[in-house]
């Protein structure tokens, strides 16, 4: 049970590249975050799903795509990478449960950096 | 939307001291309150959380308190020790029928001195 995956976990891009960021979970959990983590900005919602082919906007959508064509997996997009999307970038799930906790379970990170 | 307010944004303090974390939210609808703490590389954690229909949680050296009337919840970590160095977020969170978003406080980062 590896939990939350997060592939690559280190990412060098220059301006104008594109690349996928995999998120991949086998807790059969129904809901599926990313995040970015800025130095004193917290954790920023990006995407979410609450479901396999469901997606929906966080806090800062803007120049990120996700899809979730399969349950276990959830996958970050940048189609045009820019500077100000240099971060650490961190996948989680979770499931609401009898108690409806909405408790996080994040992947180890991906640090990217955009030239 | 919901917004989270948390204070400070650093804490330092003596090892065996106390620390207390604030946060506040906006959105009277949540009714969870997780604390995550993120060591200096690694991902975040639960460490504890409250529901709104509990005013106090404790688990050993950690307790939560939440003021549902004044929007305000807070993490108390008693007799600090050095492994307590870390970045502590606070979050709420409305539970959905399409699920729900955790909003998270931007971080207190805590130093215990020795």
């Amino acid at each position: 049970n590896a939990g939350v995956t997060q592939t690559p976990k280190f990412r060098v891009l220059k301006t104008g590249q594109s690349m996928t960021l995999l998120c991949a979970q086998d807790m059969n959990h129904e809901y599926m975050y990313w995040y970015r983590q800025d130095p004193g900005m917290g954790l920023r919602l990006i995407h979410y799903s609450v479901g396999e082919g469901t997606t929906a906007k966080g806090e800062v959508p803007d120049g990120y795509n996700v899809s979730r064509l399969k349950k276990q997996n959830f996958l970050l997009g940048l189609e045009s990478a820019a500077p100000s999307q240099t971060s650490v970038y961190f996948c989680a799930s979770s499931y609401l449960g009898v108690e409806a906790k909405n408790i996080q379970y994040f992947g180890a990170g991906t640090r990217l950096s955009v030239l | 939307g919901e917004n989270v307010e948390q204070h400070p944004s650093t804490l330092s303090v003596q090892e065996g001291d106390s620390a207390v974390i604030k946060c506040t939210y906006s959105d009277s609808a949540s009714n969870y309150f997780p604390w995550y703490k993120q060591e200096l590389g690694k991902r975040p954690q639960l460490i504890i959380d409250i529901r709104s229909n509990v005013g106090e949680k404790k688990d050993q050296r950690i307790a939560v308190t939440l003021n549902k009337t004044a929007k305000h919840f807070s993490l108390h970590i008693t007799e600090t020790q050095p492994e307590d160095s870390a970045v502590y977020f606070c979050a709420a969170s409305a539970a959905l029928g399409l699920g729900s978003q955790i909003i998270f406080g931007k971080g207190t980062r805590l130093h215990i001195l020795p």
